[in-house]
């Protein structure tokens, strides 16, 4: 049973570029959530996304968007990169009708220079 | 607004005896409470999940109780092994959209099991 992928694991860019992070969800589940970790934190929400629709978003800006395809992968994209952006970004999956319980990828590390 | 908190960053405990993670909360609308465990350069792992109507849930050396008139919420482990050295999160979920919910977290607890 494959768990929650990312790619890439580790990304290094440079201020102002636009970055674009990958997963694929648990098999199974539906329902895809992104998180922002940053360095001695939890991770805070991003946005969540069901039936290829972003649910909710948090507190982030309009730079953070993001897909999710038919076969339910997503993509989190940034633009207009600030060194404040550098963290560590997860993706959780969970199934629709559940989705307080979500499980996390590994994460992919962004550096921003 | 730190709806979840975690107030001990680290906590250091010897082989074999108890551990207690604890976690504050202030918002009465989160309706689950879950722990994760996250060991370096990984995602964190759900260990234990309990609803908002429980006070205890149970599953093998890992017990989290709830009380909901301090708005507090533990993870006990019994007993400490050295493989449970990882950063704790607690999180609890809140409903976002009808059906949807997301997960609020703490900052962690660092957890040491000493031999």
């Amino acid at each position: 049973d494959a768990g929650v992928t990312q790619s890439p694991t580790h990304l290094i860019k440079t201020r102002g570029q636009q970055v674009t992070l990958r997963c694929s969800p648990k098999s199974g589940h539906d329902t895809v959530s992104w998180y922002q970790q940053a360095l001695g934190q939890g991770p805070q929400f991003i946005f969540q996304y069901y039936e290829e629709e972003e649910r909710q978003r948090g507190n982030f800006p309009d730079r953070f968007s993001g897909h999710q395809f038919p076969n339910y992968s997503s993509e989190l994209n940034v633009n207009a990169l600030l060194l404040g952006d550098s963290a560590l970004y997860l993706c959780a999956s969970s199934l629709e009708w559940r989705t307080y319980e979500q499980y996390f990828g590994p994460g992919t590390r962004l550096t921003v220079t | 607004d730190q709806q979840v908190k975690q107030n001990s960053p680290s906590l250091s405990v010897q082989e074999g005896r108890i551990s207690i993670l604890n976690c504050d909360y202030t918002n009465s609308m989160f309706d689950y409470f879950l722990w994760y465990k996250k060991y370096p350069a990984e995602g964190p792992t759900f260990l234990i999940s309990i609803s908002s109507i429980k006070d205890k849930n149970e599953d093998g050396r890992f017990t989290v109780f709830l009380n909901k008139s301090a708005k507090h919420l533990s993870l006990h482990i019994v007993p400490s092994q050295p493989g449970d050295s990882a950063v704790y999160f607690c999180a609890a979920s809140v409903h976002i959209i009808q059906g949807a919910q997301k997960l609020v977290f703490g900052q962690g607890t660092r957890l040491t099991i000493n031999p």
